[in-house]
């Protein structure tokens, strides 16, 4: 199965310490979302990105938020100096080179992170 | 800027029966996709059906189909037949069809099947 590849599945952190969040995006999709989910909440847009380059930083926490998808390897989303307001569910979706207007964005399984 | 309302916080329904989930949107946009996603427990996000605002006809996806009312801005969602494995999270969705293709979504509704 080559869908949207997340890691890890859950991620607990102290407060104060740095998470980084993988996805690996599906086969042959060059584009790249992240979505923070709250509990009891949709899902919200954090940023956008396509291979080294960010489309739309517009959902992002101006500080401690930092994402990224270089040329080679998987996408990063990265929290540094974690706070209790962090904890919440973070999915990655990806979607194909060509924007087809009814080609969805396939979600990975997302990643829970608590902080302690 | 795009909105999603869905006014149902929670439904139940017995098994077999039909349900509709409820979905209003804002945008000042003329093109525009709209999306339906089920989050079941185990918390996975699944793609259900698609609606493109220039589509004339309906979508269906199995026991899934949208119903689209463009003029009062509603793409509601109506599963038949329900079953037991329907009980999930569903959450509706929007895009821009051309440019940013983020996705806004609403703050969903848990629908629970009764036996």
């Amino acid at each position: 199965n080559a869908g949207v590849m997340q890691n890890p599945r859950h991620l607990v952190r102290r407060r104060g310490q740095e998470a980084r969040l993988r996805c690996s995006p599906m086969k042959g999709h060059s584009h790249v979302y992240w979505y923070r989910q709250l509990p009891e909440e949709g899902l919200k847009f954090m940023v956008y990105l396509q291979k080294e380059n960010i489309i739309d930083e517009s959902g992002m926490p101006k500080e401690r938020f930092s994402a990224e998808f270089p040329k080679e390897g998987p996408s990063i989303l990265r929290i540094q100096q974690v706070v209790r307001g962090d904890s919440a569910a973070y999915f990655c979706a990806s979607s194909p080179t060509s924007t087809v207007s009814n080609q969805p964005q396939h979600f990975g399984d997302g990643t829970r992170l608590s902080i302690l | 800027a795009q909105k999603i309302t869905q006014t149902q916080p929670g439904m139940f329904v017995q098994e077999k029966e039909a349900v509709t989930l409820d979905c209003t949107y804002d945008t000042s946009d003329q093109s525009y996709g709209l999306f339906w996603y089920k989050q079941p427990s185990s918390g996975e996000m699944i793609f259900l059906i698609y609606q493109g605002s220039y589509d004339e006809q309906n979508a269906t996806e199995g026991r899934y189909s949208l119903n689209f009312q463009k003029a009062r801005k509603s793409a509601n969602l109506v599963i038949s037949a329900s079953q037991l494995g329907d009980s999930a999270m569903y959450f509706c969705a929007m895009r821009e069809l051309f440019g940013n293709e983020k996705l806004t979504f609403g703050t969903g509704t848990r629908l629970t099947i009764i036996p």
